[in-house]
């Protein structure tokens, strides 16, 4: 039973395309978020939604789309997809909001722009 | 704002040795701790955690960390590795303000040679 679930796993397309990364978690949890590490492993937060209200919206561009239609699930919508946008993309939820709470994460979504 | 700080990029030990990873943050307030860990291919997966109390924290396979307040540190210890901790490790802090954010680090390989 995987807790946080992303699909697809691997993703190659071409610039400009539109494309969307599927994130669901069967823990119950309130809040899930989208981070994005880069080619240097870096980890950064993109997006965090608690019960499906936006609450952390970091520096991203408009390209990028988050949509909740339920606590359980957070997809990432990604529209004129450039070469900068390759990298993994995770998906994690925790129990509620606080700073407090341990995220528990997806398996990540390996994108690839070409 | 907070950052994170690790130490060393990479880590090559031998199997049995000791190791340490060394993690300082930067915060004009209180954090919360984490380190998480990172599989090949895989999502990250909590290993411990600093919220209060004991400065001294275990965690799972028989990692543990050490809270220094006054050097803002949150080293990561096991007395003696395996093949199968060699991985990518994060250290995060989160910030009482700022909700369930996560900063990361970025990151150490540590590589257990047999």
């Amino acid at each position: 039973d995987t807790a946080v679930s992303q699909t697809p796993k691997y993703l190659v397309t071409q610039m400009g395309n539109d494309k969307s990364i599927k994130c669901e978690q069967n823990l119950g949890h309130d809040t899930m978020y989208w981070y994005k590490q880069d080619s240097k492993k870096f980890l950064k937060i993109m997006f965090s939604y608690n019960n499906k209200e936006l609450i952390i919206n970091e520096t991203v561009p408009n390209r990028f789309s988050p949509k909740s239609p339920d606590k359980a699930h957070l997809n990432l919508h990604i529209n004129s997809l450039e070469l900068g946008d390759s990298a993994v993309y995770f998906c994690a939820s925790s129990p509620r909001t606080g700073s407090n709470t341990e995220a528990f994460f997806g398996q990540g979504t390996r994108l690839t722009v070409v | 704002a907070q950052s994170v700080t690790q130490l060393d990029s990479q880590v090559p030990v031998f199997e049995e040795a000791p190791v340490e990873l060394r993690c300082n943050y930067s915060s004009s307030v209180s954090v919360y701790l984490f380190w998480y860990v990172q599989y090949p291919n895989q999502g990250l997966q909590l290993l411990l955690k600093y919220l209060s109390g004991s400065t001294l924290v275990k965690g799972i396979n028989g990692f543990e960390a050490e809270f220094n307040k006054s050097q803002t540190s949150f080293h990561l210890r096991k007395p003696s590795v395996h093949i199968s901790d060699t991985a990518e490790y994060f250290c995060a802090v989160s910030r009482e303000t700022s909700g369930s954010r996560l900063t990361f680090g970025e990151g150490t390989q540590l590589t257990v040679n047999p």
